[in-house]
């Protein structure tokens, strides 16, 4: 497809499971980027992967979040033993190599937890 | 990278131009000017960037003060799908965008 691809676009599930989401970035684009974004508030930063670097995870908000981005391609973004404060709209975008390219996203995950 | 400042909500009547303002007062010299939208319930879309020159694009104008401590977007002929959050960041590189709250741009027929 011609932009970022999100799975599944909304996930309802109990506290205490656990949820991966998915992103499929725009074909050739070398750095991932996640995003949380809660209801009325701008894009909070969770994780950063750019070809074969090892990710920036400083935004991740506890260790029960970790992400991987095989082949240089796909990302899934976990989260363990979900909380009700994880509900929110989890974006993905991609980006070219080299500074200042802008970033695309997808339409995100909206995420809720009962 | 440097804070920004913009108008949580403004009203804009369809076919006129719309021009949001964002203070960047602090912006250091490598830093960009980024523009985004959001769209209810969809992801934010890249407008347009600028450096220190004034930009155009087929979706809108930067404008960028001299002092480039202010800047203002400009979409020419509003219509009622530009209704959207719009999203002023500052930063030097396309890394890690600190985002703020936006503005609420409300296109009125």
């Amino acid at each position: 497809g011609a932009g970022v691809s999100q799975s599944p676009s909304n996930k309802v599930t109990e506290k205490g499971k656990d949820v991966e989401l998915r992103c499929d970035p725009i074909s050739g684009h070398t750095a991932l980027y996640w995003y949380r974004q809660s209801l009325g508030q701008g894009l909070e930063f969770l994780i950063y992967f750019q070809g074969n670097s090892a990710p920036d995870k400083s935004g991740l908000p506890s260790d029960r979040f970790s992400a991987e981005r095989t082949g240089g391609s796909v990302s899934t973004l976990t989260i363990q033993r979900t909380q009700q404060e994880d509900s929110a709209v989890y974006l993905c975008a991609s980006t070219l190599l080299g500074s200042n390219q802008p970033q695309h996203f997808g339409d995100g995950t909206r995420l809720s937890i009962l | 990278d440097a804070k920004t400042t913009q108008p949580p909500s403004m009203d804009c009547a369809e076919g006129r131009a719309a021009n949001l303002p964002c203070n960047h007062s602090t912006i250091s010299g490598n830093e960009y000017v980024y523009w985004y939208r959001q769209i209810h319930s969809q992801g934010p879309q890249y407008i347009i960037h600028g450096l220190k020159n004034n930009e155009t694009n087929e979706m809108a104008s930067l404008i960028i003060t001299e002092d480039r401590k202010s800047s203002t977007l400009i979409l020419p002929h509003a219509t009622l799908r530009d209704t959207a959050v719009y999203y002023c960041i500052a930063s030097d590189s396309n890394y890690q965008l600190i985002w703020g709250a936006g503005t609420k741009l409300i296109i009125k027929p």
